[in-house]
């Protein structure tokens, strides 16, 4: 199965807002609201920021928030601050045989 | 909730090995464990996941038949098991729990694995 495609990277500044696309195809994305986002800092474990397409895990901040339409998915961040600064993974249900499957991941830098 | 791995291991081409995610402060039958490879500088990888209720796995095409994944509901403990490693097996590799909705709520802090002779 293949990845998820994401944007090897994306930037912005302090303040400002981003959005990371994913794309998939009918057969994950598009056909299951089972998208998650998740961040991971250099040497640390990924941690969940959205699951179900837009829901928020509790002590997620709400600057972080999620979208889909379609085969693709957007996870947006808003006031951008440096702690955002990480690798974004999307993540998506495929259906019994797959189950699961990432994206590629994305780097966000904080300029 | 806290999922607990083993420590780094070294392993050279050909050898076995078992690594393992200890689970407390929750049922450990309630919630799948599934395995994630993340290689050097790379991205995520879905391996496969465990029902511990039943031992019920299924696996990613791309990793059926090399790896094995087992649990032990008596010791709340997942595995992770090769019984003959590859060089392109090194990597780090994370265990995670989820529900029927697929979303991946707690990790483990990671297990690293080097094969090289």
């Amino acid at each position: 199965q293949s990845a998820l495609t994401q944007p090897a990277s994306v930037s912005g500044s302090p303040g400002q807002s981003i959005t990371i696309s994913c794309t998939g195809t009918s057969s994950d994305v598009g056909s299951y609201n089972l998208v998650s986002w998740y961040q991971q800092h250099p040497g640390k474990a990924p941690e969940l920021m959205i699951y179900d397409v837009s829901k928020r895990p509790s002590g997620v901040s709400n600057r972080f928030s999620g979208s889909k339409s379609g085969n693709t998915a957007s996870l947006t961040i808003s006031g951008l601050q440096a702690e955002d600064e990480a690798d974004y993974y999307c993540c998506s249900y495929a259906g019994s045989s797959t189950s699961v499957v990432f994206g590629g991941g994305t780097k966000l830098t904080v300029l | 909730v806290q999922l607990v791995q083993s420590g780094a291991e070294v392993k050279k081409p050909g050898e076995s090995l078992r690594i393992s995610c200890k689970v407390s402060e929750y049922s450990f039958t309630n919630y799948w464990i599934t395995w994630v490879r993340q290689m050097p500088g790379k991205g995520l990888e879905w391996m496969g996941r465990l029902d511990p209720s039943d031992s019920y796995t299924n696996y990613s095409p791309s990793f059926q038949g090399h790896v094995t994944i087992s649990a032990d509901k008596s010791i709340s403990t997942a595995y992770l098991q090769w019984s003959s490693l590859r060089a392109s097996d090194t990597a780090m590799y994370y265990c995670a729990r989820h529900g029927d909705d697929y979303h991946f709520d707690y990790w483990g802090q990671g297990t690293l694995v080097t094969v090289s002779s």
